[in-house]
């Protein structure tokens, strides 16, 4: 069981916005951990997309941002693309039962 | 250009060990941070351990007393072994590279994962 959850899903048109939550608690990201997020086409590894919550990677689109605030972060996607459908993970430090580098649960984005 | 590339036995029996290899090249493994994730569908990513080029290491809690890392400098490569597997040890393993930082506070540290290798499936039965 994670501790970060985010929705299983989300969908979009081409060219729509879609967002992606990260929830947390005060022994992760609310404990001011920073948040970095993943995207990993089928079959293969999970590429960084941001990192320290709101940079970008020399190479990723900037269609693609980041953000937090509390306990939670968010990814934005915005002019969603056909090559966008993957799944996204979050990532962070939760502080309890002796610290450890924890993921999100996941989301799978389709693109109609 | 920076590659990684993880190796080993796709069947390991239950109770056994299972040892991985995560061999680098276009780069020195004494100059980074690595560490070993796992995937499976149950149980997402999962972070396993992590080790300094200085040699120091850090544990995920849940699996600490079953899982060693070490480096071998003079093949560049990063190992894992996890003893007393059982089922719910299948998954795919990468080996991943990390970068670090202390947050703006100064007091928080913070890691992320830069690079990934493709994984190896590894399954567990017998």
């Amino acid at each position: 069981q994670s501790v970060l959850t985010q929705p299983p899903s989300v969908s979009g048109a081409p060219g729509q916005r879609v967002t992606i939550s990260c929830t947390g608690s005060s022994s992760n990201i609310g404990a001011g951990y920073d948040v970095h997020w993943y995207q990993q086409l089928p079959g293969t590894a999970p590429k960084l997309l941001t990192y320290g919550n709101i940079n970008r990677p020399s190479g990723v689109p900037d269609r693609f941002s980041g953000s937090k605030s509390g306990t939670s972060a968010s990814l934005v996607i915005t002019g969603l693309q056909a090559e966008d459908e993957a799944d996204y993970y979050c990532q962070s430090y939760d502080s309890s039962l002796g610290g450890s580098h924890v993921f999100g649960t996941g989301t799978t984005v389709t693109v109609l | 250009q920076l590659q990684v590339r993880e190796s080993g036995p796709g069947l390991v029996k239950p109770s056994e060990t299972l040892s991985l290899t995560c061999t680098v090249s276009g780069a020195s493994i004494s100059t980074d941070y690595w560490g070993w994730i796992r995937q499976s569908p149950g149980t997402g990513l999962e972070w396993i351990v992590s080790i300094y080029y200085s040699g120091s290491t850090y544990y995920n809690p849940s699996l600490k007393s079953r899982v060693s890392i070490s480096l071998n400098t003079s093949k560049n490569q990063v190992s894992l072994k996890m003893n007393s597997v059982t089922a719910a040890d299948t998954a795919v393993y990468y080996c991943a590279r990390y970068d670090s930082y202390y947050s703006a506070s100064g007091n928080l540290y913070n890691v992320y994962f830069d690079l990934w290798g493709r994984g190896t499936l590894v399954s567990v039965s017998s």
